[in-house]
């Protein structure tokens, strides 16, 4: 069964303290990996599509990593408008068409 | 470009009753996702629809249905309801199936 496991569940940091949030999946055949982000009392909010072990993805403060195993969402900097639910998705094959399997999410508080 | 709309953003039903919620996807998009969120589970998925078909159905009981009609819009029905159909419904639309999908606000359920 495909499994998608996101660590840790909740952190906190400080404006300016880089850190990374983990996915770990078990999946046969990926087709890609998304990073989506929530913020509470809204629909998540696209990110990154990963799609081969290697890849890497940037986008402002946020840099996406996969290898085959896990993926790495680095957060460089943070501000606390970074503040919100940080979901991992995995796509398994073409024929699963859109059908993504979420992991639980990583909760990031950023304070001033 | 309009984003991934939903209706009604609320809604409060008693159990046994049914219910249809609404989802027009942002436009040009031909595929449209369905998902369950609640505390507990998480993101779950539901269904896809592309060109009016069901592409793809997850592990839900036949009282989730859904349909979409040639405008791409597309309805999700879900009848004799219970308790713990209590969540957050969100729709995702793509450009075509198995591309990154783009969430709308979702509609909360609350099943008394």
């Amino acid at each position: 069964e495909d499994q998608v496991t996101q660590s840790p569940e909740a952190l906190r940091l400080q404006e300016g303290e880089s850190s990374s949030l983990n996915c770990s999946y078990t999946v046969s055949g990926l087709r890609g990996l998304f990073w989506y982000r929530q913020d509470p009392g809204k629909g998540p909010e696209f990110l990154f599509t990963l799609y081969s072990a290697g890849e890497e993805k940037e986008k402002e403060r946020l840099k996406a990593t996969l290898t085959k195993k896990e993926s790495f969402l680095h957060i460089t900097a943070p501000k606390p408008e970074d503040s919100a639910t940080y979901l991992c998705a995995v796509q398994k094959s073409l024929a699963s068409g859109s059908r993504l399997t979420f992991g639980e999410g990583t909760q990031l508080t950023v304070n001033p | 470009k309009a984003g991934v709309t939903q209706t009604p953003r609320y809604l409060i039903k008693t159990r046994g009753q049914q219910v249809t919620l609404s989802c027009s996807p942002i436009s040009g998009h031909r595929s449209v996702s369905w998902y369950q969120q609640t505390p507990g589970q998480g993101l779950q998925f539901l269904f896809e629809y592309f060109s009016e078909t069901q592409r793809n159905k997850g592990n839900f009981p036949g009282r989730f249905s859904g349909r979409q009609f040639s405008n791409s819009r597309s309805e999700m029905n879900v009848s004799t309801l219970e308790l713990g159909d209590s969540a957050l419904y969100l729709c995702a639309s793509s450009l075509i199936s198995g591309r990154e999908q783009f969430f709308g606000p979702g509609t909360r359920l609350t099943v008394l």
